[in-house]
């Protein structure tokens, strides 16, 4: 149980172009989701956090404009990355929750290159 | 502010060993921690988690103790396989009160040779 998934798993797309990076949760409601960003040999670092049917918090650094979270549904959040820039490639993996006091469910992440 | 620290950052043995990650956190006001495992160009799998009030959590060959008094954890692999070779996060969930917001360490990575 608790499957997360993330879509798509690789996009590779000009500069300047926006792209939408989607996480489910299959088989649980999600009332929290989280989008991280990693690095090549780096750790994953929080980029927002997302409560259904709220707005979105983001963390220090983490451009509000440029990175958009929409979490309509208790199943469904969506990040689109606005004019996306080669600084913006990395693999970005999004989790959702339940509560607050149970884990989160990882995606599979989603392999982003702007050429 | 947290920072959660994991030594060493590349571990290769030989199948069949056992070995120990380690992960160090700064501040003790922790209410769980979790060990996930990470596949090249994967999600993260999670592996096991210790509760704040808990010593140790076992699954299978996986062993993962906590002290959050000196602020560390360590997993144990008994036993280990060519398949366990993959990158190994630890990471610590604040007290409940400030929400759910995971501070990762950067990761041993572990390669088991046949």
């Amino acid at each position: 149980g608790a499957v997360v998934s993330q879509h798509p798993s690789r996009v590779i797309c000009k500069s300047g172009t926006s792209v939408k990076i989607e996480c489910r949760s299959l088989d649980f409601q999600a009332t929290t989701m989280f989008w991280y960003r990693q690095f090549p040999k780096q750790s994953l670092m929080l980029m927002a956090t997302s409560n259904e049917g709220s707005k979105a918090t983001y963390e220090q650094g983490v451009e509000k404009d440029k990175f958009l979270i929409n979490h309509a549904s208790l199943t469904l959040s969506t990040l689109t990355v606005t004019s996306a820039h080669p600084e913006d490639s990395s693999f970005y993996i999004c989790s959702g929750r339940m509560h607050s006091n149970q884990p989160q469910h990882f995606g599979d992440g989603t392999r982003l290159s702007i050429l | 502010k947290q920072e959660v620290t994991q030594i060493p950052a590349a571990l290769s043995v030989p199948e069949g060993e056992n070995l120990v990650l380690n992960c160090s956190f700064t501040d003790s006001a922790i209410y769980n921690l979790q060990w996930f495992r990470q596949d090249p160009g994967k999600g993260l799998t999670s592996l096991l988690l210790i509760q704040s009030s808990q010593r140790e959590q076992t699954s299978g060959r996986l062993n993962a103790s906590l002290d959050k008094s000196s602020g560390r954890s360590t997993l144990y692999i008994a036993a280990s396989q060519p398949g366990d070779s993959a990158t190994y996060l630890c990471a610590v969930d604040p007290t409940q009160t400030s929400g759910s917001r995971l501070t990762f360490g950067e990761g041993t990575q572990l390669t088991v040779n046949p």
